[in-house]
């Protein structure tokens, strides 16, 4: 059981490029998350899927695109890299107990 | 809005110390409070809840009192280990809303 599972672990990009953060759960939960990680900011939501099929944005959502692609997957897209978006990235996962997230180790992400 | 506001860190303690961690919480209405535990290089796992006014989340020693009066819902524990040393983050939802509002974090270092 993998729970929440997260690729590539680290990235480096240049301004401009694009990029695709993969999320996978294997706990049949309809909820996943997408949160960038800041020092001193803490977690901000970036954007949600209640269940397959629907999306909605969250505190941060300029700049990112996702796709529930089904119930299982959960990418986050950066069509145009920013020095700004130089973050640590967690996907999350909740089933019917919202308030249980399970995260998965995180995407390290520097753009230069 | 809603909003959860905890006590800057880093903090700093001895092994065996007493701990306290501050945070309160704006909200209308009556959410659940969380303490969310990330500790190095992994994503974050929720450490204890409390769902209604006074009630208190425990667990690895840890314990937490929802209080209505002071919106408050402060992190405590009686003597801690080096293994302690993690980033703690306070957290609110609301019932019916599908997210949940994380604090900024308090990372807690502790010297053996």
């Amino acid at each position: 059981n993998a729970g929440v599972t997260q690729t590539p672990k680290f990235q480096v990009l240049k301004t401009g490029q694009s990029m695709t953060l993969q999320c996978a759960q294997d706990m049949n939960h309809n909820s996943m998350y997408w949160y960038r990680q800041d020092p001193g900011m803490g977690l901000r939501l970036i954007y949600y899927s209640a269940s397959e099929g629907t999306t909605d944005k969250g505190e941060v959502p300029n700049g990112y695109n996702v796709s529930r692609l089904n119930k299982r997957e959960f990418s986050l897209r950066l069509e145009s890299a920013a020095p700004s978006q130089t973050s640590v990235y967690f996907c999350a996962s909740s089933g019917d107990r919202k308030e249980t997230q399970y995260f998965g180790p995180g995407t390290r992400l520097l753009v230069l | 809005g809603n909003s959860v506001t905890q006590m800057e860190g880093p903090v700093t303690l001895s092994e065996e110390a007493f701990l306290t961690i501050n945070c309160t919480y704006t909200a209308t209405g009556y959410p659940s409070l969380f303490w969310y535990v990330q500790y190095p290089g992994e994503g974050l796992q929720l450490l204890l809840k409390a769902t209604k006014a006074d009630d208190k989340g425990s667990n690895k020693g840890f314990e937490a009192t929802y209080r209505k009066e002071t919106t408050s819902f402060h992190l405590e524990k009686g003597s801690v280990q080096v293994s302690d040393s993690a980033v703690y983050f306070c957290a609110l939802l609301y019932s019916s809303a599908s997210k949940i509002i994380f604090g900024s974090g308090t990372r807690l270092s502790i010297r053996p």
